[in-house]
């Protein structure tokens, strides 16, 4: 079992104002690293799959950035807006199988 | 997009009762499904790694007597969980990778919330 640790666990977040949460992971044996959103009563929807140091990468309001030597990635929200409602999760895996963190809740306040 | 169909979405059992859970792939094909299981306030914990044709690749410290998989098809693995337990209550989702690349992201289903009384 590989350990990936999250942070916060949730917060909260005037609409309009930006975010951004944690994600540590090991740093040896990196492959890849993946970014879910997951809205209640839904599956949970990719967002990302990083795989190399420094990568940034962007989706609308939502941006992540990789640090694969230290083994963190930060999630990045821009102008939250109530949509943006959601546990996000990160994965990581040195091979086939993912291993995943315990999620940060994000509440946007209207 | 990749859909992934997961029956049923909730079910309550009698204890010493087995359930049957779905996953389909409904626009893919999925050479390989994940089963996880997920407790309150925890992390997505990876059971059974299914793979079409062959025998489940179980985690460390889950029971292949208990949780039985089957991937008969490139579109359905099916978890039964046998002789349930009221600790067997939890959260089960599956997962499925439409391309073999694996950093290809994951496609997942609703999941299934199972209650063993």
């Amino acid at each position: 079992i590989l350990n990936v640790e999250q942070s916060p666990q949730s917060l909260h977040v005037q609409e309009g104002d930006s975010t951004n949460f944690t994600c540590s992971f090991p740093s040896s044996n990196f492959y890849a690293l993946h970014w879910y959103r997951w809205e209640t009563a839904k599956s949970p929807e990719a967002l990302f799959v990083m795989t190399l140091n420094g990568d940034e990468k962007k989706k609308g309001r939502i941006s992540a950035t990789l640090n694969t030597k230290e083994g963190y990635s930060y999630l990045y929200i821009k102008g939250s807006q109530p949509e943006d409602s959601a546990t996000y999760l990160c994965a990581f895996t040195n091979d086939y199988k993912l291993s995943f963190g315990a999620g940060t809740t994000v509440t946007v306040r209207a | 997009g990749a859909v992934v169909s997961q029956h049923p979405s909730r079910v309550i059992c009698k204890s010493g009762t087995s359930v049957k859970i779905e996953c389909r792939s409904l626009d893919f094909q999925a050479t390989t499904m994940f089963w996880y299981r997920q407790f309150p306030k925890q992390s997505l914990m990876l059971m059974a790694t299914s793979n079409e044709g062959s025998k489940a690749t179980y985690e460390q410290g889950v029971e292949k007597d208990k949780f039985l998989i089957n991937h008969a098809s490139l579109t359905l693995s099916t978890l039964t969980v046998t002789s349930a337990h009221p600790e067997d209550s939890s959260f089960y989702i599956c997962s499925a990778r439409d391309r073999g690349a694996t950093n290809s992201p994951l496609h997942f289903g609703n999941g299934t919330r199972l209650t063993v009384t």
